[in-house]
């Protein structure tokens, strides 16, 4: 069965550090999404991307965030100074369209935590 | 805006028993319902969905959601739990029409004892 794959499972990084989070898309999906779980809360949207632009963001994804699909199978989640706050589990998902009420495949998560 | 409402922050049900994991939702058009289950270091799993057509909705290991329009509700149900039905369960709504991000409730903590 096709799945989301993302990397790395778990990050270590110092507060002002850089971190890029990958993920590959189930291999037909049209529309890709960044959500994060901090620890005990709920998940909650960052972004939506689809024909290599972002198509929705939330309050949190702001200028310290940006996402890319640098080729045809990556889809990576940046964050340029991470914070104390960005310690969390990130998730990927990919979906095949919007119609039918097209449900989300998630990944496994990346482990975020920030020192 | 639409919002996705979970009150319970854990179930407790005895193996055997049925289990109602309860959601209500808020949207200014017509919703597409989505649960959705998490084990322990997991990513989120796809259980069921309601798009439009009948109320009562089955999914994935013997699992149903009911729609209930007029009590804006779409509770989760299992007529017979499992130890192995413990997890993490979320609700989650989008629109229908135009584009819309899936929003998820707080999620609900199933505890099933043997």
């Amino acid at each position: 069965e096709p799945e989301v794959t993302q990397t790395p499972s778990h990050q270590v990084t110092q507060m002002g550090q850089e971190v890029i989070l990958r993920c590959v898309p189930i291999s037909n999906h049209l529309y890709f999404y960044w959500y994060r779980q901090i620890l005990g809360q709920k998940v909650e949207f960052l972004v939506s991307f689809y024909n290599n632009e972002i198509s929705e963001k939330s309050e949190i994804f702001d200028d310290q965030f940006s996402v890319e699909r640098p080729d045809g199978s990556n889809f990576t989640l940046k964050i340029r100074s991470t914070k104390l706050e960005d310690s969390a589990m990130y998730f990927c998902a990919s979906s095949e369209g919007q119609g039918l009420g097209g449900e989300l495949f998630f990944g496994e998560g990346s482990r975020l935590t920030v020192l | 805006a639409q919002s996705v409402a979970q009150p319970e922050d854990q179930v407790n049900v005895a193996e055997g028993n049925p289990l109602t994991v309860k959601c209500t939702y808020s949207v200014s058009g017509n919703p597409y319902l989505f649960w959705y289950v998490q084990y322990p270091n997991r990513g989120l799993q796809f259980l069921l969905k309601y798009i439009t057509g009948d109320n009562l909705v089955k999914g994935s290991y013997g699992f149903e959601a009911e729609f209930n329009k007029s009590q804006t509700s779409f509770h989760l149900k299992k007529p017979s739990a499992l130890v192995s039905d413990s997890a993490l369960y979320f609700c989650a709504v989008r629109l229908h029409s135009g584009y819309s991000t899936l929003t998820f409730g707080k999620g609900t903590m199933l505890l099933v004892s043997p």
